[in-house]
């Protein structure tokens, strides 16, 4: 059963349009990401925030922005979604609270298309 | 950050057969090493990790990964595999920021297709 969740599962949208993808976790991770996932690629971190009112940018330059205004809800908004954006996202968390290195836990993506 | 490198983009493999997936990375430092599993459609899910100890790794489904700090290799290996295996495998490595925090880097990922 699934800890972190992604919503929507797919999205097909037109240009221009602001979108926020919904990532929450019921884990109490303090850590959260997102990474971009582009077929026959890596992984590309794009966001990540270390808890509550901390956000910061990742290895790759992303136009989204994301808020962490609760532990377990780190959405992504694109105010104007273009066709470069089309992408798969993935959310993921982890805990540093906890003794030891805790795996990061993935929730199922979402698959983005902009036409 | 670390960079991660895994050799094939596609293993095509029959049933039963024995798969090797290869993943070297960049720094011998200190670091913590994971495979993760995608089936199609789905997220990313652990198959195991190596953060200190034992170089022979098990994780679940019968996979597990040597480390070897000379080679700075990470490899996967299942002695047979099912249908139920198909997916795409991604090697992940870390770096160590803190006591308890780390960023990962991932690779490219090799899709595995198991065959009849």
């Amino acid at each position: 059963e699934a800890d972190i969740y992604q919503t929507p599962r797919y999205l097909v949208i037109g240009t221009g349009k602001k979108i926020t993808l919904e990532c929450s976790q019921t884990m109490g991770h303090d850590k959260m990401y997102w990474y971009q996932q582009d077929p026959g690629m890596e992984l590309h971190l794009i966001h990540y925030s270390y808890g509550v009112n901390s956000t910061e940018k990742g290895d790759l330059s992303s136009e989204s922005t994301v808020s962490r205004i609760r532990t377990e809800h780190f959405p992504l908004t694109l105010e104007s979604a273009r066709p470069s954006h089309t992408s798969q996202y993935l959310c993921a968390s982890s805990d540093s609270t906890r003794q030891g290195v805790v795996p990061y836990t993935f929730g199922s993506g979402t698959r983005l298309t902009v036409v | 950050a670390q960079s991660v490198t895994q050799l094939d983009s596609q293993v095509p493999v029959f049933e039963e057969a024995p798969v090797e997936l290869r993943c070297n990375y960049s720094s011998s430092v200190s670091v913590y090493l994971f495979w993760y599993v995608q089936y199609p459609n789905q997220g990313l899910q652990l198959l195991l990790k190596y953060l200190s100890g034992s170089t022979l790794v098990k994780g679940i489904n019968g996979f597990e990964a040597e480390f070897n700090k000379s080679q700075t290799s990470f490899h996967l290996r299942k002695p047979s595999v099912h249908i139920s295996d198909t997916a795409e495998y991604f090697c992940a490595v870390s770096d160590r920021v803190g006591s308890n925090d780390y960023k990962l880097s991932f690779g490219a990922g090799t899709t595995v297709t198991v065959r009849a």
